[in-house]
C-alpha cells in the first residue's frame, strides 16, 4: 500500500516569508507525527496528533509554528516569519494504535529559508 | 540530560562480516520501547527493530537483532552477514510510555560504511 507523502519534496522561501508543508499519512493511521531533522542530528520532535487534536505539541520551538490535521488525516505543518534557523528537513511519520508503535517516516520535505 | 547516546561517529565494516550499532539511553519511565532506524543517502527514516522494556527476549528482524541489556541501559543492534546495501546513517530510539505521549526521542544517529 501507499506509505506517507510529503509535498513538496524541496521549498526553498525567503526569510520573513510563510511556508506551509504538508504530510499524507498512511490510510488508517490514526497518529500523526512531525519532526525536524537538522544537518549531522536526528530527528526533533516537533507535534503529534491523535486523530483530529494534537495531542503534544510540546517540541514546537516557538509561535510561529503551528499545524492542523482538521480531518484526521492530511496534515499540514505551517511556519509564519521564516528565518534562516529553520531550514531543516522535516520529516511527517504515521503510525496506528498498539504496539509496537512504530512510525512510518516520510521522505521528507527540505526546507531552505534565505 | 541526553536520553539517547549514540558514541560511535562512524563505523567500517567488511562486506559479509557482523557489526555492532551501540546505544545507551537513560529514562525513569519503567515502561518504554526502544527503535532502531536505517535512512540512507536518500533521506526516508526506515524502521528495523523494536524492543520493549518488558519483552523478556531481545528482538530480532531477519539480519538485524537487538541486544537488550537492561540493567545497563543499552539497546545495540546488531546486524549479521552485512550487505552493501547497508551502507547509511542509523539512529537509535526510545518512545516513553508514560503521561501519554508518543514521540520518539532520537539520538545523534552514527554512520555505518560497508566495504566491498
Amino acid at each position: 500500500g501507499a506509505g506517507v507523502s510529503q509535498t513538496p519534496s524541496n521549498k526553498v522561501t525567503e526569510k520573513g516569508k510563510y511556508v506551509e508543508l504538508r504530510c499524507d499519512p498512511i490510510s488508517g493511521h490514526t497518529a500523526l507525527y512531525w519532526y525536524r531533522q537538522s544537518l549531522g542530528q536526528g530527528p526533533e520532535f516537533l507535534i503529534y496528533f491523535q486523530g483530529t487534536g494534537a495531542a503534544d505539541d510540546s517540541g514546537l520551538p516557538n509561535d510561529r509554528f503551528f499545524a492542523v490535521r482538521p480531518e484526521g488525516s492530511v496534515s499540514t505543518l505551517k511556519i509564519q516569519r521564516t528565518e534562516r534557523g529553520d531550514s531543516a528537513v522535516y520529516l511527517c511519520a504515521s503510525s496506528s494504535t498498539g504496539a509496537p508503535y512504530e512510525q512510518y517516516f516520510g521522505p521528507g520535505t527540505r526546507l531552505t529559508v534565505t | 540530560a541526553q536520553k539517547i547516546t549514540q558514541t560511535q561517529p562512524g563505523m567500517f565494516v567488511q562486506e559479509k562480516e557482523a557489526v555492532t550499532l551501540d546505544c545507551t539511553y537513560d529514562t525513569s519511565d519503567p515502561s518504554y520501547g526502544l527503535f532502531w532506524y536505517k535512512q540512507p543517502s536518500s533521506g526516508e527514516m526506515i524502521f528495523l527493530i523494536y524492543q520493549g522494556s518488558y519483552d523478556q527476549q531481545n528482538a530480532t528482524e531477519g539480519r538485524y537483532s537487538l541486544n537488550f541489556q537492561k540493567a545497563r541501559k543499552s539497546a545495540n543492534l546488531v546486524i549479521s552477514a552485512s550487505q552493501l546495501g547497508d551502507s547509511a546513517m542509523y539512529f537509535c530510539a526510545m518512545r516513553e510510555e508514560q503521561g501519554g505521549s508518543e514521540k520518539l526521542v532520537f539520538g545523534k544517529g552514527m554512520k555505518l560504511t560497508v566495504n566491498p
